[in-house]
């Protein structure tokens, strides 16, 4: 099955600096790779998601990158500010309309801190 | 639409007892999940159905037990609980057919095993 590696586990930061989480995916089959922010004591939620046929996509302060090739993707948030202290999860999945796959294999999740 | 509702929060049970996690969905999502979070080791999938009467086994499936009688509702049933199982579950639902594969967590249930 797929197993997505996820890097650093914590991750501090001054507030207006760059943050960058990166993940990795074993199957080569995975084409859909979204990244969820989950707040203490919260259900996650997605904050931005991309398909194996784009290489970037970005939302304001928030881009994702994605790397077929060597199978790594990374989120990059500009601009930090203290309400983007959350816990950071990558996952990946084969995306399909019917039928089998369609099941995230979640990466173990990076814990970044903004500091003022 | 409430979207996707968990009961019980929280719930502290003794080895060996069973007891049933509720879950349901109003945005008439057809993928169905549960997972759960230990700390520092990210969402591990235990169960998951693709529509009604149909489920198949994640990751962890070893004790536990699901059903999906309706596209509405799918329980996670735990039998004979160990300390193990002591974890944050959640349950999500998605619908393969829109324009982005966003998962709708609930709550989550807190459950110890004492």
């Amino acid at each position: 099955g797929e197993n997505v590696e996820q890097h650093p586990s914590t991750l501090s930061v001054q507030e207006g600096d760059s943050a960058v989480i990166k993940c990795t995916y074993s199957d080569s089959a995975s084409n859909y790779f979204p990244w969820y922010k989950q707040e203490l004591g919260k259900r996650p939620q997605l904050i931005i998601d991309i398909r194996s046929n784009v290489g970037e996509k970005k939302d304001q302060r928030i881009a994702v990158t994605l790397n077929k090739t060597a199978k790594h993707f990374s989120l990059h948030i500009t601009e930090t500010q203290p309400e983007d202290s959350a816990v950071y999860f990558c996952a990946a999945s084969t995306w399909v309309l019917t039928g089998g796959g369609n099941k995230l294999t979640f990466g173990t999740g990076t814990q970044l801190k903004v500091e003022l | 639409n409430a979207g996707v509702t968990q009961t019980p929060k929280f719930r502290i049970l003794k080895i060996g007892q069973s007891m049933t996690l509720q879950c349901a969905q109003d945005m008439n999502h057809n993928y169905m999940y549960w997972y759960r979070q230990d700390p520092g080791m990210g969402l591990k999938l235990i169960y998951y159905s693709v529509g009604a009467g149909i489920t198949d086994k994640g990751e962890v499936p070893n004790g536990y037990n699901v059903s999906r009688s309706t596209t509405e509702d799918f329980p996670l049933r735990l039998e004979l609980a160990a300390p193990s199982q002591t974890s944050v579950y959640f349950c999500a639902s998605v619908w393969t057919g829109g324009k982005t594969g966003e998962l709708f967590f609930g709550e989550g249930s807190r459950l110890t095993v004492l």
